[in-house]
């Protein structure tokens, strides 16, 4: 089976990073994902590592140590609209991807 | 942007009854799939779908759920004998690669069962 966790809520100041952590346990792994998710809204993808090291999109980055089993979905300058659940998401089976428990953000002014 | 399609965006049915949701993915896609998540809970993975077979399943996806591509654009999921406990919006989603690197999702249905 497969299970991740995540911190179930955090809060941070505007303009500031946040890092959100995951980890995981698998069967199988081909990679780790990150998804946005506004309230009411569907998830959106941010962010994928296949293999471990740093990937950087805009202000998102992403981490994963497969070693470890763990990866971190950083956000810099935050801003008011990255308010939302954040998921990580593990590629464990051939076509199967397994969310972790998400992690709600809130940016206060 | 080419975007994943859902439809009906909300949906009461009483228990008991079928439902059949219905999704559109994105055109050049092969992978789809289906997700359920219960309000203020994690986004859970129901059955993934490939070559007009299923490819992967979770333990929710018992005999009360079946996925068909009846034709080259829908995707459907229909289940059977509705139970309180299937409430939940119901997301389609669709990739364009193996090994799920990136999802595309849908909109979502929700379905409310009285």
């Amino acid at each position: 089976g497969q299970s991740l966790e995540q911190p179930s809520e955090v809060t941070a100041v505007e303009g500031a990073i946040v890092q959100i952590n995951c980890t995981y346990q698998t069967s199988g792994f081909y990679g780790l994902s990150w998804y946005q998710q506004h309230d009411g809204g569907a998830p959106t993808f941010l962010s994928y590592n296949g293999l471990d090291g740093l990937e950087e999109t805009g202000r998102f980055s992403s981490f994963l140590s497969r070693s470890d089993s763990y990866g971190y979905l950083l956000l810099q300058e935050l801003q008011m609209k990255d308010s939302a659940s954040y998921f990580c998401a593990v590629s464990g089976g051939y076509q199967k991807v397994t969310f972790g428990t998400g992690t709600k953000l809130q940016v206060i002014p | 942007e080419p975007e994943v399609t859902q439809t009906p965006s909300h949906q009461v049915t009483q228990m008991g009854q079928e439902v059949i949701l219905r999704c559109v993915p994105i055109s050049n896609h092969l992978y789809f799939y289906w997700y359920r998540q219960i309000l203020g809970q994690k986004v859970e993975f129901l059955v993934s779908f490939y070559n007009n077979e299923i490819s992967e399943k979770s333990e929710i996806f018992d005999d009360q759920f079946s996925v068909e591509r009846p034709d080259g654009s829908n995707f459907t999921l229909k289940i059977r004998s509705t139970k309180l406990e299937d409430s939940a919006m119901y997301f389609c989603a669709s990739g364009a690669s193996s090994g799920a690197n990136v999802l595309t999702f849908g909109a979502g249905s929700r379905l409310t069962v009285l």
